[in-house]
């Protein structure tokens, strides 16, 4: 099946840094990556989606100037929370749909944010 | 009313049973459904996909599907300790240029050895 990468698996950063989070697909083109976050024995929530090469689209609630979400190419979006405060310390995964499979889409490992 | 309803659980069936695994949906107008297994602390993984009303089956597992419902559901038949996990069900939304997938909550098995 296809292959979505994310890194890194694990993070802690202090307050007030900024961390990035790399999504790619290893062996599929994506059109189309979702960023999802998932607090302990909660569903994932849909933050945003990415599309190659224009703006995100943010759900509502998310804020895009704290989440910011690059999809450069179409094998990799990047995330990055910025100036993370202790409430930002979650499980974030993204979500790659292959181009030729309209409607599924494969998951990364996830990365585990702490914010100390 | 949420987009996707799930009985968070926990389900706990004896291992060798089927384990019945149900969703309900508000948008009548999807045409995609997913069951999603998690364990815990890992990123979900793709067990079935299903796009037709009726059944569909690969291995122990079978979906099914009532549009007219707005219902799909997952068996797990000869249950076992390993099936232990989060199952989530998703939808595709429809919405301009983009599908988006949709999650509910989630439905904690526990199987019993």
């Amino acid at each position: 099946g296809a292959v979505v990468s994310q890194h890194p698996s694990r993070v802690i950063c202090k307050s007030g840094t900024s961390v990035k989070i790399e999504c790619r697909s290893l062996d599929f083109q994506a059109t189309t990556m979702f960023w999802y976050r998932q607090f302990p024995k909660k569903s994932l929530m849909l933050m945003a989606t990415s599309n190659e090469g224009s703006k995100a689209t943010y759900e509502q609630g998310v804020e895009k100037d704290k989440f910011l979400i690059n999809h450069a190419s179409l094998t990799l979006s990047t995330l990055t929370v910025t100036s993370a405060h202790p409430e930002d310390s979650s499980f974030y995964i993204c979500s790659a749909r292959d181009k030729g499979l309209s409607t599924e889409a494969f998951f990364g490992q996830g990365t585990r944010l702490t914010v100390v | 009313q949420k987009e996707v309803e799930q009985n968070s659980g926990p389900l706990s069936v004896p291992e060798g049973a089927i384990a019945s695994l149900n969703c309900t949906y508000s948008d009548r107008g999807s045409q995609s459904f997913f069951w999603y297994r998690q364990y815990s602390g890992k990123s979900p993984e793709l067990i079935m996909s299903i796009y037709s009303n009726g059944d569909k089956e690969d291995g122990r597992f079978t979906a099914q599907l009532n549009k007219a419902s707005q219902y799909v559901s997952l068996l797990i038949r000869d249950s076992q300790p390993s099936d232990s996990a989060t199952y989530l069900c998703a939808v595709n939304r429809y919405g301009g240029a983009t599908n988006k997938l949709i999650f509910g909550t989630g439905t904690l098995l526990a199987v019993q050895p």
